[in-house]
């Protein structure tokens, strides 16, 4: 059975500081990588997806694969209030045309 | 202008009851999808529809019938309504093949009691 895993949290970090968020995954065919934020009460929205192995960049956001481990990391630089939300990773099998998603990890950030 | 919206945002009925909820996306996208979410937040993918086609039918009971009139559009039907059945659906859309790029609607709430 295909799976990702996420620490459900919740992840707690001050304010400014790095918030770092993983996902696992169990399927080695596994080909593309989305991060999704969804705010309490609202619909998930992406914000990243990656590729190949290596890092991506987008603003405060990046995005980080590496295939051979299995997992797939989000960074998030200076971390503000308006980042708190549950953050979702979902993970593509390219011979599938499904997406598999974690249940999530719950970000707080202290002001 | 709202890209992918669905009505109703809420409903709450009794068990038994058939509903409705609709879903219309003006991004031009081929894909159409539901999603469930639960208590827990797991999405869980239901049905999705590439320009009227059906492609993915997860497994979900058959009181479940989603119809596509049009690519623009994905409406989903629900009989005898189950206690089980209380979640957030959310529709979404996508370019044909990118289906890890979603567009999500914002959700209708159904509560069963």
């Amino acid at each position: 059975q295909k799976e990702v895993e996420q620490n459900s949290g919740p992840l707690s970090v001050p304010e400014g500081a790095i918030a770092s968020l993983n996902c696992t995954y169990s399927d080695r065919g596994s080909q593309s990588f989305f991060w999704y934020r969804q705010y309490s009460g609202k619909s998930p929205e992406l914000i990243m997806f990656i590729y190949s192995n290596g890092d991506k960049e987008d603003g405060r956001f990046t995005a980080q694969l590496n295939k051979a481990s299995q997992y797939v990391s989000l960074l998030i630089r200076d971390s503000q209030p308006s980042d708190s939300a549950t953050y979702l990773c979902a993970v593509k099998v390219d011979s599938n045309y499904q997406l598999i998603w974690g249940a999530g990890t719950k970000l707080i950030i202290k002001p | 202008d709202t890209a992918v919206s669905q009505t109703p945002k809420y409903l709450v009925t009794q068990m038994g009851n058939d509903k409705s909820i609709k879903c219309e996306q003006n991004l031009g996208h081929d894909t159409m999808y539901w999603y469930k979410q639960d208590s827990k937040k797991f999405l869980k993918i239901m049905f999705s529809y590439n320009n009227k086609e059906l492609i993915i039918n997860e497994t979900v009971p058959n009181r479940f019938s989603p119809k596509s009139p049009d690519k623009a559009h994905l409406n989903l039907h629900i009989n005898s309504l189950e206690l089980g059945d209380s979640a957030v659906y959310f529709c979404a859309s996508s370019r044909a093949g990118e289906t890890g790029e979603l567009f999500f609607g914002e959700g209708s709430r159904l509560t069963v009691l």
